[in-house]
């Protein structure tokens, strides 16, 4: 599949923050996924897109297809403890997804 | 309960073992998929099913060998695996490989370290 570039790689978070991570690719999608993984787990979906300029919301996040059809965005408002984790965005044309590296978010100390 | 079951969470096994990982979908759903996760690297697409009938081999060695009987089950058989396939192998289902919309859950994972 396409690679993914998905930034920043890590982050760290404090509770009460704002927190942003976005994905961009050299080639268009028609559907582009937002996926959180914790440890020991599968990925579970968080938002699905469909839709260039689509802005989609599921409780505290907010996430973007981009107009260019390469690029989305994911935010988190008020982040607390249990947002850790790795965030991985997939985009998609057909049953094939590519996925990024993923945005690994922790805990500031 | 994410609706993906696979088993073993777990395995650890010898270069010239043999044995099989499984995937069982409780989701209605018509393909399946496995995926091999690295550390800090993309997941990597490796078998597509779509009612029982495999669709995608992307380049996985001969000793990966997939299997699936029916449209709920999906396995994989291991055969003289390398130490550099230790990973986490992932497995997904989704409704309908062929729809725009084909949104694919996945399973815990089976974390597999080859000794």
């Amino acid at each position: 599949g396409q690679q993914l570039n998905q930034s920043p790689q890590s982050m760290f978070i404090q509770e009460g923050e704002d927190v942003s991570m976005n994905c961009t690719s050299s080639s268009i999608f028609n559907t582009w996924l937002w996926y959180k993984q914790d440890p020991g787990e599968g990925p579970v979906l968080l938002i699905a897109l469909y839709k260039a300029g689509e802005l989609t919301s599921n409780g505290r996040l907010t996430a973007q297809f981009g107009i260019t059809r390469k690029d989305s965005f994911l935010n988190i408002s008020a982040s607390i403890p249990s947002d850790v984790g790795i965030y991985f965005c997939a985009g998609s044309n057909d049953y094939k997804l590519s996925f990024g590296a993923g945005t690994t978010v922790t805990v500031r100390a | 309960e994410t609706g993906v079951t696979q088993t073993p969470r777990h395995l650890v096994m010898g270069m010239t073992n043999k044995k099989s990982l499984k995937c069982e979908q409780h989701l209605g759903h018509n393909a399946m998929y496995w995926y091999k996760q690295s550390a800090k690297k993309p997941l990597e697409l490796m078998f597509v099913y779509s009612l029982e009938e495999r669709v995608e081999n992307n380049s996985v060695p001969s000793r990966f060998s997939p299997e699936c009987p029916n449209s709920s089950h999906l396995f994989l058989h291991l055969h003289t695996l390398q130490p550099e396939d230790s990973a986490l192998y992932l497995c997904a289902s989704s409704q309908d490989f062929r729809t725009a919309k084909n949104i694919q859950y996945f399973g815990a994972g089976t974390r597999l370290s080859v000794l």
